[in-house]
């Protein structure tokens, strides 16, 4: 029972250097996101794909990419990482149907930009 | 304004106490509504979905108040373990999107 699969669990990178984040869900979940968790923020929501095919901007879209790759995989990508991209970032998804409503979480990846 | 609001405590409680946690949503057209639970350096896990009649789940009790924009989650006869972060999250069906409150804080005592 894999779930929500996210690669790496931990990074450290040095300003202006590119990563990208995988996230895998083997549950046939139509919705795919990206969270970040921040002390005393919650959990922001970066991105998400509703359906494999599209992609929207959460509310802290700025400094990512984000591509749904197949219904399965859905990766962020950092261009360019700032000190401000030090996170927890967590990779969710659902069936797509608000009445379901259940987010399945990844482990987290914890990012840390020098 | 933010979609949802939480205390962020922290509680700190006895084992045994009743502790319950208040959280608003700002968007009238908000359609489901939920709890989870977050341990510490841990991913949030689903505690229960609240429903407009109110329901219950062993020692946890969770209502909505659509009127006000309001739910709440109570915890009865509380234990070590229920020791975690506790995510108040509503959805609002367009687009899909969840929003998370910033989570209320609990600590059991022994």
């Amino acid at each position: 029972n894999a779930g929500v699969t996210q690669t790496p669990k931990f990074q450290v990178l040095k300003t202006g250097q590119s990563m990208t984040l995988q996230c895998a869900q083997d549950m046939n979940h139509n919705s795919m996101y990206w969270y970040r968790q921040d002390p005393g923020m919650g959990l922001r929501l970066i991105y998400y794909s509703a359906s494999e095919g599209t992609t929207d901007k959460g509310e802290v879209p700025n400094g990512y990419n984000v591509s749904r790759l197949n219904k399965r995989e859905f990766s962020l990508r950092l261009e360019s990482a700032a000190p401000s991209q030090t996170s927890v970032y967590f990779c969710a998804s659902s069936r797509g149907r608000a009445s379901t409503g259940e987010l399945f979480f990844g482990e987290g990846s914890r990012l840390t930009v020098l | 304004r933010k979609e949802v609001e939480q205390d962020p405590g922290p509680f700190n409680v006895p084992e045994g106490a009743t502790v319950a946690f208040n959280c608003t949503y700002s968007n009238s057209a908000s359609q489901s509504f939920f709890w989870y639970r977050q341990d510490c350096r841990k991913e949030p896990k689903l505690l229960m979905s609240v429903y407009s009649s109110g329901n219950e789940d062993g020692r946890f009790t969770a209502q909505l108040n659509r009127a006000s924009q309001y739910i709440s989650l109570l915890i009865r006869d509380s234990k070590l373990s229920d020791s975690a972060t506790y995510l108040c999250v509503v959805n609002r069906d367009t687009g899909n999107q969840f929003y998370f409150g910033t989570g209320t804080s609990l600590t059991v005592i022994p």
